[in-house]
């Protein structure tokens, strides 16, 4: 069975560093790309940008670019959305998902993350 | 890439037959999935490669189109398919998303 389970809901201040993650299981890890995907309160899903964790080769959308890190551990299939200073702005609900197709993008995200809740506030 | 989809909300009953439009801004071929989101869950691929049905999808559930124009339908309108519907393109990054669309009851 194929499950993404996220870390959970995390209260920060403004300026302060953060890494959630999102462990996979009942596929290869290695095999798929992994995409994160924002969803700020009462609004619709953002593209983040993904990761192909064979080879950590990750693309970020232009609105995320520089704002946050993905990285993977392959040896606990274990991905990762990083900031290291986070603002108000980044309250919302982060979810990872996975590729449908091995390799390529092109058939959609099939197994999504239950979401981790991320509240930044002073 | 923009897509836009319309309409933003919608009201319809038990039976109904509904239809979701996604407009995108430049030619996509056929590179486009729809999901449905409902509250408080992760949203859940319905539709890829725009008519291609995901394993353990009602066969209610289809989709049409190609290049800059795609449709979801929903045959016979269920209480379970209430919920917010969004497409999304995978012809280039940013792999965006559609505004979504609510569907609420009537």
């Amino acid at each position: 069975e194929v499950r993404l389970v996220q870390s959970g809901a995390e209260v920060k201040k403004p300026g302060e560093s953060l890494k959630i993650s999102c462990q996979v299981s009942g596929y290869i890890f290695t095999d798929y790309w992994i995409a994160w995907v924002r969803q700020m309160p009462g609004k619709g899903l953002e593209w983040m940008g993904i990761i192909y964790p064979g080879d950590s080769v990750t693309t970020y959308s232009p609105s995320f670019q520089g704002q946050v890190t993905f990285s993977v551990d392959k040896s606990i299939n274990t991905a990762y959305l990083q900031w290291s200073s986070l603002k108000a702005s980044d309250t919302a609900i982060y979810y990872c998902a996975k590729s449908r197709e091995e390799g390529a993008t092109r058939e959609g995200f099939d197994f999504w993350g239950q979401g981790t809740l991320v509240t930044v506030s002073s | 890439i923009q897509l836009t989809q319309s309409p933003s909300s919608l009201s319809a009953s038990i039976g109904d037959r509904v239809t979701i439009t996604c407009r995108a801004s430049q030619g996509i071929y056929t590179y486009l999935a729809w999901y449905q989101q409902k509250p408080g869950k992760a949203p859940k691929l319905l539709i890829y490669v725009a008519s291609t049905l995901q394993s353990g999808v009602p066969s209610r559930f289809s989709g049409s189109g190609s290049g800059t124009d795609f449709t979801l339908t929903i045959s016979s309108l269920q209480p379970e398919d209430f919920a917010t519907y969004y497409c999304q393109q995978l012809y280039t990054n940013p792999l965006t998303f559609g505004g979504g669309t609510k569907v609420e009851i009537k």
